[in-house]
């Protein structure tokens, strides 16, 4: 069946760095843009990143824009955050969603498939 | 960036009763407007998108409405299952998407 699993979360201190990854499975990976949502303890949704289908395009909120990089492996059905400069305020469960388009030129869609996510805590 | 308002933060419904949510956005995104569903521990399901076609497997009793800057999610007879948070999520052209804050329909 369609699904998506994520790993890698874990406790981390503020100024490390964290990597997560996104298996995508049931699908054919490489048509979909893909995202990354975020929710801290208690609180609300709040997109992070994307990428395009083909991986050539890629944009991301301005509280990680420098310190995140999204990447995604065609081959290995395989989406990735990499975490740097980590901070308090970046605890939180992250989510990796499917987007029903490839992006960009491709169009946009709402986020119809979503992993069960992972947490990442941020704290000395 | 586009805001995403909900109202009302907390809605109180006996089950069988309608529910209805409102979402407002801070510039027209068309139709581009989704509703989620989240139930503790979960993450968000899919309810709606095009801001009135249910997604696959949801039942008939949700149906989302509106378009431009104002939109709708009512579920029309609650049953124990629907309690939960809803959010509205716009993707309308590039980034930033952004979510409401979220409306939670609880057991009055």
């Amino acid at each position: 069946q369609v699904q998506l699993v994520e790993s890698g979360g874990g406790v981390v201190q503020p100024g490390r760095s964290l990597r997560l990854s996104c298996a995508a499975s049931g699908f054919t990976f490489s048509s979909n843009a893909m995202h990354w949502v975020r929710q801290a303890p208690g609180k609300g949704l709040e997109w992070v990143a994307v990428i395009s289908c083909d991986g050539n395009n890629r944009n991301y909120a301005d509280s990680v824009k420098g310190r995140f990089t999204i990447s995604r492996d065609n081959s290995k059905n395989t989406l990735c955050l990499q975490m740097n400069s980590l901070r308090a305020e970046d605890t939180a469960v992250y989510y990796c969603a499917r987007d029903p388009k490839g992006g960009y030129s491709y169009g946009w869609g709402a986020f119809d498939i979503w992993g069960q996510g992972t947490m990442v805590t941020v704290s000395s | 960036e586009i805001v995403m308002t909900q109202s009302p933060a907390t809605l109180s419904v006996s089950p069988g009763e309608r529910a209805t949510l409102s979402c407002r956005a801070s510039q027209s995104v068309s139709s581009n407007l989704a509703w989620y569903q989240q139930k503790p521990g979960q993450a968000p399901r899919l309810l709606i998108y095009g801001a009135s076609t249910r997604a696959t497997g949801i039942p008939a009793r949700f149906s989302g409405s509106g378009s431009g800057t104002e939109f709708t999610l009512t579920i029309s007879s609650l049953q124990s299952e629907d309690f939960a948070v809803y959010y509205c999520h716009h993707y309308y052209n590039w980034p930033p998407w952004t979510f409401g804050q979220g409306t939670k329909v609880q057991i009055k």
